[in-house]
């Protein structure tokens, strides 16, 4: 079964500062790796999709990182901003129909 | 929001008594999932559905059933509610294939079994 680990479970940092957020897999034959944010009390959003064929994907101050082979994908947040904080959950999808999920980072930006 | 709505959005219910949560969807997409999330597991997928009256368990299935007569719409029934089910429980869509599968959740329905 699918293991889906995210550290740390949860993040303080300065504004402005640059963060990496961290989620690694067990078994490596996936289909692709989604970044998700969730704010309290709310649904997930959906970030960033990385298909298995690529190393990364960007939308503005996010870039999403994947290595397959090791098991390993990081959120990169550029000059992070209050708005910002809110819990960010990994989800892999094997070749199943199912996702699997980490349990979150809990990231708060102090302005 | 992928067009998916979940109701009722909160629900105090008794013991014993059997509950449904209703999702709906305004896209005709073919997967659809119920999970539960709970503090420090994640979340779990309880059931999913593959298309119209074709269902499928999850991994935390004991307790709950489904239902899915029309593509728009997937039911999650607790049949005689237990406090271990007090959760949220999110609804979720999947959309494209292979590689490009992705996740879109409803807004979560918080259920509290007392």
């Amino acid at each position: 079964k699918q293991e889906v680990t995210q550290i740390p479970a949860a993040l303080s940092v300065p504004e402005g500062e640059n963060l990496v957020l961290n989620c690694s897999f067990t078994d490596s034959a996936i289909y692709n790796l989604q970044w998700f944010r969730q704010d309290p009390g709310k649904g997930l959003t959906s970030l960033l999709l990385i298909q298995s064929s690529q190393r990364e994907q960007t939308s503005g101050r996010l870039n999403a990182s994947l290595d397959k082979s090791s098991g390993r994908s990081t959120l990169y947040i550029a000059a992070s901003q209050p708005g910002d904080s809110a819990t960010y959950l990994c989800a892999v999808k094997n070749t199943g129909n199912q996702f699997y999920f980490g349990t979150g980072t809990s990231l708060t930006v102090i302005p | 929001d992928a067009g998916i709505t979940q109701s009722p959005r909160h629900k105090v219910t008794e013991t014993g008594t059997p509950v449904t949560l209703r999702c709906h969807q305004t896209e005709n997409h073919r997967y659809m999932y119920w999970y539960r999330q709970d503090p420090g597991h994640g979340l779990r997928l309880i059931h999913y559905s593959y298309g119209v009256k074709d269902t499928d368990k999850g991994e935390v299935s004991d307790g709950y059933s489904v239902s899915r007569s029309k593509t728009e719409d997937f039911l999650l029934t607790l049949e005689s509610a237990t406090s271990s089910q007090t959760s949220v429980y999110f609804c979720a869509i999947s959309t494209g294939t292979l590689q490009s599968t992705e996740a879109f959740f409803g807004q979560g329905t918080r259920l509290t079994v007392v």
